[in-house]
């Protein structure tokens, strides 16, 4: 097992291009979140999948946000347009289908780090 | 709406003795999940600590410890016989017992472990 897998782990973008960063959840894990995280904040959520449904989306997940989940496995996010206040690392992280609330726990990836210029 | 507050932006220890690190959150529900997670340098997010709030006993994981004072709701980590490997920042977080799988974090405080 080797964890939640991100790539890229850093990207640098200049504003008003597209982004998309990828991320592998762990294999059984059906249950895929984003986060994103800014310097000195923890990071806040901006939506989440059982399989391939989108099931939560955030205020914080603009139109120009999108995330999928096709084959309840992989799952990409994708930044249109991007702004410099999207700066941020994107976390992503995967639990067993229980959730957290049968004691199973959220595991997170090392991160994608997106700076825009 | 639940917040989470980590009022120390920064601690420091000396290696070998004990750290608090506090937090404090705003929630109206009765059924909710705390948690203490570490994110060492390279950025990987670690679950340190979790405390269901129907339980009043306080967890422990090896040297890690809380204080979970449900009224005041408080839920401070210790950690004791601190290694230079805990250097880290480390996040306190909520998690509401309903259907909604969103952690909500605090701000983080940096902990620093001197030799």
């Amino acid at each position: 097992d080797t964890g939640v897998s991100q790539d890229p782990r850093h990207k640098i973008t200049k504003r008003g291009q597209n982004v998309t960063f990828r991320c592998d959840p762990i294999s059984e894990h059906n249950r895929l979140y984003w986060y994103r995280q800014t310097l000195g904040q923890g990071p806040e959520f901006l939506t989440y999948f059982q399989n391939e449904a989108q099931l939560e989306k955030s205020r914080l997940l603009s139109d120009r946000f999108s995330a999928e989940r096709p084959k309840g496995s992989f799952s990409t996010l994708e930044i249109q347009r991007t702004e410099q206040g999207d700066s941020a690392m994107y976390l992503c992280a995967s639990s067993l289908p229980s959730g957290v609330f049968a004691g199973n726990t959220i595991y997170f990836g090392e991160g994608s780090w997106l700076t825009v210029v | 709406a639940q917040t989470v507050t980590q009022s120390q932006p920064e601690m420091s220890v000396q290696e070998a003795e004990t750290v608090t690190l506090s937090c404090t959150y705003d929630t109206s529900e009765s059924d909710y999940y705390l948690f203490w997670y570490k994110q060492p340098p390279s950025r990987q997010m670690i679950l340190v600590i979790r405390q269901e709030a129907y339980k009043q006993q306080n967890a422990t994981e090896n040297r890690f410890s809380v204080n979970f004072q449900k009224a005041a709701k408080s839920f401070s980590l210790k950690i004791s016989d601190s290694q230079l490997g805990d250097a880290a920042m480390y996040f306190c977080a909520y998690l509401w017992g309903g259907a909604t799988n969103k952690l909500i974090f605090g701000t983080g405080t940096l902990l620093a472990v001197q030799p």
